[in-house]
């Protein structure tokens, strides 16, 4: 059964920081993994996704992801946090074919002056 | 505008009281997928479907059924709703085999 484990709970970073979340996921085949943001009473926004190919995508709102196979990894980075990034972020494992996305418990990012 | 619309936003309800939250979409996708979302839990999946009259279980389908007699409709039916399903609801949907979806602005139940 595929799985996602997102360890931070809530990370708190000054605006104009960087910024990593963190993924793991597990899953017996080549993965599908997305990343997904959701601001405070709102619904979920994608902001990028992996298929195949190169492992560095990029997504909206100047955000990148890097597939590690070997480390069953898929974090979320940025260069320099806005205060809108201020959200909850959910990582997500699917599968080619299968449209069932299974989601972690996701990370409260709070951005500080 | 494409986009993924739920009704109602918000409802207040008593444990018995049957009742059905719609979910449409406006962009022809096949696939539809209905998640709760719950504090520490994340989103776990309750039905899904892959295209009219094709529905499934997911994670958490226990109280809860669902229907699709129409591609762009998707609705979600709690016949005797308990306090347990207090939660925030999302509706979602994706063109087959992209993966990608799109979520509706949720419907917040509270069942006392």
């Amino acid at each position: 059964a595929q799985s996602v484990t997102q360890p931070d709970i809530h990370i708190t970073v000054s605006e104009g920081a960087s910024l990593e979340l963190r993924c793991n996921y597990s899953y017996g085949a080549t993965p599908y993994l997305f990343w997904y943001v959701q601001s405070p009473g709102q619904g979920l926004q994608l902001l990028l996704k992996y298929f195949s190919g190169d492992t560095l995508v990029q997504g909206i709102k100047g955000f990148e992801a890097e597939f590690k196979r070997s480390q069953s990894s898929f974090n979320l980075r940025k260069p320099s946090v806005h205060w809108s990034d201020a959200a909850e972020y959910f990582c997500a494992v699917g599968a080619q074919g299968n449209e069932k996305l299974t989601f972690g418990t996701g990370t409260r990012l709070t951005i500080i002056p | 505008e494409a986009q993924v619309t739920q009704n109602p936003r918000y409802l207040i309800t008593v444990t018995g009281k049957k009742l059905t939250v719609t979910c449409s979409q406006n962009m022809n996708h096949e696939y539809m997928s209905w998640y709760r979302q719950d504090p520490g839990l994340g989103l776990r999946q309750i039905y899904y479907s892959m295209n009219v009259e094709v529905t499934d279980k997911g994670d958490v389908p226990e109280g809860y059924k669902v229907s699709r007699k129409e591609k762009r409709n998707f609705p979600l039916i709690l016949e005797s709703p308990s306090p347990n399903q207090t939660s925030l609801y999302f509706c979602a949907s994706s063109p087959f085999n992209t993966g990608a979806q799109y979520f509706g602005p949720g419907t917040r139940l509270t069942v006392l």
